[in-house]
């Protein structure tokens, strides 16, 4: 168990429709971190809150959006949604300090997405 | 082409048998190499961190870095069926920044 959970962990949508995922992140933790993995694929990084603002994003376009709150849990937001954004969507904390180390991201288990 | 290359295998190998896996990648500037766990519709888990080239150990698992090469591998020794799963490697330029992921190799260990 990371202390990391995501909500809900299966949902069905269709396309162009809007979906709002949710995390918690593990306790002490100030920074978290969104990915995305199709089927069959390593995780791809949408991007990263610390202290509530982005502070650095993957290749994935606005429609894509979170939001980082004072007690550090998270929500990805999709809008307008697409055939291809059907994947598992994981959430990773972590905690940002000048001796943290990079590869110290703990995950949840993630929310399976599905678009018709 | 990727920026980090993994082969998706699967890899099957007896019980008590040595897993060699390992990555390839082209971005010179990446420092830190991870090896994540992921089992079957659950979360990455991380197993081993190392920052820059070097060997690390720990239990039955070993990770080595050649940065010269641009090669990481991961070796599980005396593996066992729990340790089927699909592994993925992991590696970022900077501490705390976003990690480039491999697509995972699938590990079969048989009794």
């Amino acid at each position: 168990e990371t202390g990391v959970t995501q909500s809900p962990t299966h949902l069905i949508k269709t396309r162009g429709q809007q979906v709002t995922l949710r995390c918690s992140s593990q306790s002490g933790h100030n920074t978290v971190s969104w990915y995305q993995q199709a089927l069959g694929q390593g995780p791809q990084f949408i991007f990263q809150y610390y202290r509530e603002e982005e502070n650095g994003r993957g290749n994935f376009p606005p429609r894509f959006s979170g939001l980082q709150f004072p007690n550090y849990s998270s929500e990805l937001n999709v809008n307008a949604l697409e055939l291809d954004d059907s994947a598992l969507y994981l959430c990773a904390s972590s905690m940002k300090s000048p001796v943290s180390l990079a590869g110290e991201l703990f995950f949840g288990e993630g929310s399976r997405l599905t678009v018709l | 082409q990727k920026e980090v290359e993994q082969d998706p295998g699967p890899l099957s190998v007896p019980e008590g048998a040595i897993v060699s896996l390992n990555c390839t990648y082209s971005n010179s500037a990446f420092q830190y190499f991870m090896w994540y766990r992921q089992y079957s519709r659950k979360g990455p888990e991380l197993l081993m961190y190392t920052y820059s080239s070097g060997n690390k150990e720990d239990g039955r698992f070993t990770a080595q870095v050649d940065k010269s090469s641009k090669y990481i591998s991961l070796f599980i020794r005396d593996s066992q069926p729990s340790d089927s799963a699909t592994y993925l490697c992991a590696m970022s330029v900077a501490a705390g920044n976003k990690l480039t992921f491999g697509g995972g190799t699938r590990v079969l260990v048989k009794p």
